[in-house]
């Protein structure tokens, strides 16, 4: 347990739904981050926050929207996905992003059909 | 040309073996570098964090910075099966993006320790 909770940790979703993943993190940081993990790709960073505030949209599509309401709660909202999306979803926070020693939840598993 | 580069393996190993992971790195920018471990189905697990250049220990693990040949290590002495896994390595800087640093990752190294 790395006080990085993400929800759910498994997802199946058609082209034209809309769904939403949570992380909430316990550990009093600052910053929090999505990522993405593609088979045999390195993590690619899509989102940054840093006291509520986005500080980084790394050229990620619209169909994926970010929402930091608080400094421990961070969602990523899915909408009209590609079977290209497929991939492992992680969220981690650090204590600000200046200070990179960041931690991971579990992630979770998207599969879109 | 890559920022990050690991040799992605799998790097097959007999129990008690020392074992070395390495990555190099392109931009002279970063400053932090750290050695994740995931297991199957789950999240990255942080091992090292260090600064600069030098070692540090922490257990069985050694990590190793060499900031004028942009190289970094991590070594695993007395290998067990636990620690079959992937690898992952990461450094940050300030990129010239703006006031933070961004955490870049390698893109793993599988290893697997037999008994």
């Amino acid at each position: 347990e790395t006080g990085v909770t993400q929800t759910p940790r498994h997802l199946v979703m058609g082209m034209t739904n809309k769904k939403s993943l949570k992380c909430e993190q316990h550990l009093g940081h600052n910053a929090m981050y999505w990522y993405k993990q593609s088979a045999k790709k390195p993590l690619e960073l899509m989102f940054v926050y840093n006291f509520k505030e986005q500080t980084e949209n790394n050229s990620v599509p619209s169909r994926f929207s970010p929402e930091c309401p608080n400094s421990s709660h961070l969602f990523l909202h899915l909408h009209t996905l590609q079977p290209e999306d497929s991939a492992l979803y992680l969220c981690a926070s650090s204590l600000s992003d200046v200070n990179t020693e960041a931690f991971f939840g579990q992630g979770t598993r998207l599969t879109v059909v | 040309q890559k920022e990050v580069e690991q040799d992605p393996g799998p790097l097959s190993v007999p129990e008690g073996a020392i074992v070395s992971l390495n990555c190099t790195y392109s931009n002279s920018a970063f400053q932090y570098f750290m050695w994740y471990r995931q297991y199957s189905r789950k999240g990255p697990e942080l091992l090292m964090y260090t600064y600069s250049s030098g070692n540090k220990e922490d257990g069985r693990f050694t990590a190793q910075v060499d900031k004028s040949s942009k190289y970094i290590s991590l070594f695993i002495r007395d290998s067990q099966p636990s620690d079959s896994a992937t690898y992952l390595c990461a450094m940050s800087g300030n990129l010239g993006n703006g006031g933070y640093n961004k955490l870049i990752f390698g893109a793993g190294t599988r290893l697997a320790v037999h008994p």
